[in-house]
């Protein structure tokens, strides 16, 4: 059974660029999640999709964005990329919305570096 | 809102030694509780969860039990090796505004295990 896949696993941009990452869920997983990873802020929610849909948010500025397909494939993209957006993003996958009583699958990650 | 927080690391053991690793949580509601373990340059595992007051999750050896009294869920090891070494964060299920569901964090804890 394929886990979730993120691509690309590496990534460096320029300030001021945009960049898109992409998610995989595991195969029947309808739920993906995006958490931001860095060492001073720890991990830190970024938002949810279900079904084509955000159905929540975390506390970050509207330069972060989501989209979620029908295969429920998710992409994020960041705009006019400032230094403190270098971290990890991972992406997690779940059965169903919400991690309550399932827990997350986590993919590898893509780690963003900003120059 | 609800909050995680773990003991400081790094906590450096002798392959064999018992482990434990403090978590206390604040929380309005009766959160699902978390380990999760990240070896190094991957994402997170789900290592185990529990669901509801005195519940004791379980996996490869480790165990935490859901204690509401102390508002705590220690994760333990009888005899850790040294492929245990990682960081392991503790987490909690958070409703949110919305209704739905998303983790908070700990800030993570290294554990080393030298041979």
């Amino acid at each position: 059974k394929a886990g979730v896949t993120q691509t690309p696993r590496y990534l460096i941009k320029t300030r001021g660029q945009q960049v898109t990452l992409s998610c995989s869920p595991i195969s029947g997983h309808r739920s993906v999640s995006w958490y931001q990873q860095t060492p001073g802020q720890g991990l830190q929610f970024l938002f949810e999709y279900f079904s084509e849909t955000q159905r929540n948010k975390g506390n970050f500025p509207g330069r972060f964005s989501g989209r979620q397909f029908s295969n429920s494939r998710s992409e994020m993209n960041v705009s006019t990329l400032e230094l403190g957006d270098s971290a990890l993003y991972l992406c997690a996958s779940s059965p169903r919305q919400g991690a309550g009583l399932y827990g997350y699958t986590f993919g590898s990650g893509t780690r963003l570096t900003v120059v | 809102g609800d909050s995680v927080t773990q003991m400081e690391g790094p906590v450096t053991l002798s392959e064999e030694a018992f482990l434990t690793i403090n978590c206390t949580y604040t929380a309005t509601g009766y959160p699902s509780l978390f380990w999760y373990v990240q070896y190094p340059g991957e994402g997170l595992q789900l290592l185990l969860k529990a669901t509801k007051a005195d519940d004791k999750g379980s996996n490869k050896g480790f165990e935490a039990t859901y204690r509401k009294e102390t508002t705590s869920f220690h994760l333990e090891k009888g005899s850790v090796q040294v492929s245990d070494s990682a960081v392991y964060f503790c987490a909690l299920s958070d409703r949110m505004n919305t209704g739905f569901q998303k983790l908070v964090f700990g800030t993570g804890t290294r554990l080393l295990v030298s041979p």
